[in-house]
Parts: C-alpha cells; sequence; structure tokens
C-alpha cells in the first residue's frame, strides 16, 4: 500500500519561499509508470493542481503558477518537494501531494497524502 | 484553460435516495473525466477515472456516464458515508482542472 506524507513549516512570510517534501513508502518513484503531483486547496475552496514530475526529473507546471514553482524529485530518499516563491496569502492552502497514474485514457491522482496546511502570515 | 462546471453546488437528500450530480466542461473532453469525494478534514478521493471506470475498491453504487461536455456521478442508494463533497476533474488538456464541487449534505 502506497502512503504519501508531507512535511514542511506550517508558517511561510509573506515574499518568502514555501518548501514542502513528500515522503513515499510502500512504493519506489522510481519505477516509473506515475506521475508525482501537488495540489492545493485554499480553505474552503477548490482544488488547484499545481504540477508534476516524473521519475526521470521531467516536470509540467500550471501556467498559473509557472514563474514561481519548482518541484523536484530525489530518487535515492524516494520523496519529491515543491517550492513556491514570493508567496502571499493567497497561496494559503492544504498542500497536497499525490500519486498520479497515467495512460490512455488520462491522468488521475490514486493515492493522496493527508494534506499539509500552510498559512502565509506576517 | 478548459472550464468544469457542477452543479447542484449543494444538494440535500435521504439515506436510500438516489443522487445525481452533474459536471459540464467548456469544451469536449472526450471521457477524460474523474471524479472524487472529499470528506471534512480528508484528502480527495478518486472514487470514477475515464468517465465510467470504477476505481477498485469503491463500492458500486457509485457509478458515472457521459462523454464529450456532459458527465454524471450518480449514486444509486445514498449512505450515511456517502455525505461528502463531490468533484469532476479533466484531464483531456493541460492544466488539469476540478469543478467546483457539489456537497452533498443530510436531509
Amino acid at each position: 500500500q502506497v502512503q504519501l506524507q508531507e512535511s514542511g513549516p506550517g508558517l511561510v512570510k509573506p515574499s518568502q519561499t514555501l518548501s514542502l517534501t513528500c515522503a513515499v513508502s510502500g512504493g519506489s518513484i522510481s519505477s516509473g509508470g506515475y506521475y508525482w503531483s501537488w495540489i492545493r486547496q485554499p480553505p474552503g475552496k477548490g482544488l488547484e493542481w499545481i504540477g508534476y514530475i516524473y521519475y526521470s526529473g521531467s516536470t509540467y507546471y500550471n501556467p498559473s503558477l509557472k514563474s514561481r514553482v519548482t518541484i523536484s524529485v530525489a530518487t535515492s530518499k524516494n520523496h519529491f518537494s515543491l517550492k513556491l516563491s514570493s508567496v502571499t496569502a493567497a497561496d494559503t492552502a492544504v498542500y497536497y501531494c499525490a500519486r498520479t497514474y497515467y495512460d490512455s485514457r488520462g491522468y488521475y491522482p490514486d493515492y493522496w497524502g493527508q494534506g499539509t496546511l500552510v498559512t502565509v502570515s506576517s | 484553460d478548459i472550464q468544469m462546471t457542477q452543479s447542484p453546488s449543494s444538494l440535500s437528500a435521504s439515506v436510500g435516495d438516489r443522487v445525481t450530480i452533474t459536471c459540464r466542461a467548456s469544451q469536449s473532453i472526450s471521457s477524460y473525466l474523474n471524479w472524487y469525494q472529499q470528506k471534512p478534514g480528508k484528502a480527495p478521493k478518486l472514487l470514477i477515472y475515464a468517465a465510467s471506470s470504477l476505481q477498485s475498491g469503491v463500492p458500486s453504487r457509485f457509478s458515472g456516464s457521459g462523454y464529450g461536455t456532459d458527465f454524471t456521478l450518480t449514486i444509486s442508494s445514498l449512505q450515511p458515508e456517502d455525505f461528502a463533497t463531490y468533484y469532476c476533474q479533466q484531464s483531456y488538456n493541460t492544466p488539469p482542472t476540478f469543478g467546483g464541487g457539489t456537497k452533498v449534505e443530510i436531509k
């Protein structure tokens, strides 16, 4: 059973960089066959896909965040990470990491972390 | 971006009711449509992928249908554990986008 666990600061100051890590257990990122995604949800609102990474390091970023986002992978540690720069209060959200299955019928997160609330405030 | 519009945004129903939630895409997305259930304080859970395929372990009372721009999620007999918010999501085009959600509440 694959498990994902987000970790990182719960409070970030405006203009600083949000950094989160997702540790994966029960499966290897480097085995391929999946994207590894970051998705966020502002309190009381809907879901926004931030981006995803393949084990090889190739990435996709949502254009709405592309200028501020970096997703990286550390296959030796079996984890992947998110950095979001120049944060504002609008970046306050629960951040989820997720394993994302893909095939000819599309792609979808099938395993999710529990989520971590990141608040942007001075 | 492809806009996903869910209706209704909320509904009240009783245990045993048949519930239908609609998701409409702003352009054709073939069958690249997925459905999730989210309970308060929890991560979303995949229910249906590729418009009509039931994710492993999901009860058979959940079903999905549709193609192109119009999709439905049906719960054939609502159970107490089904009270939650449901989201659709398209993966036809990037960026992948979600609907605004439908909250299913107890009548």
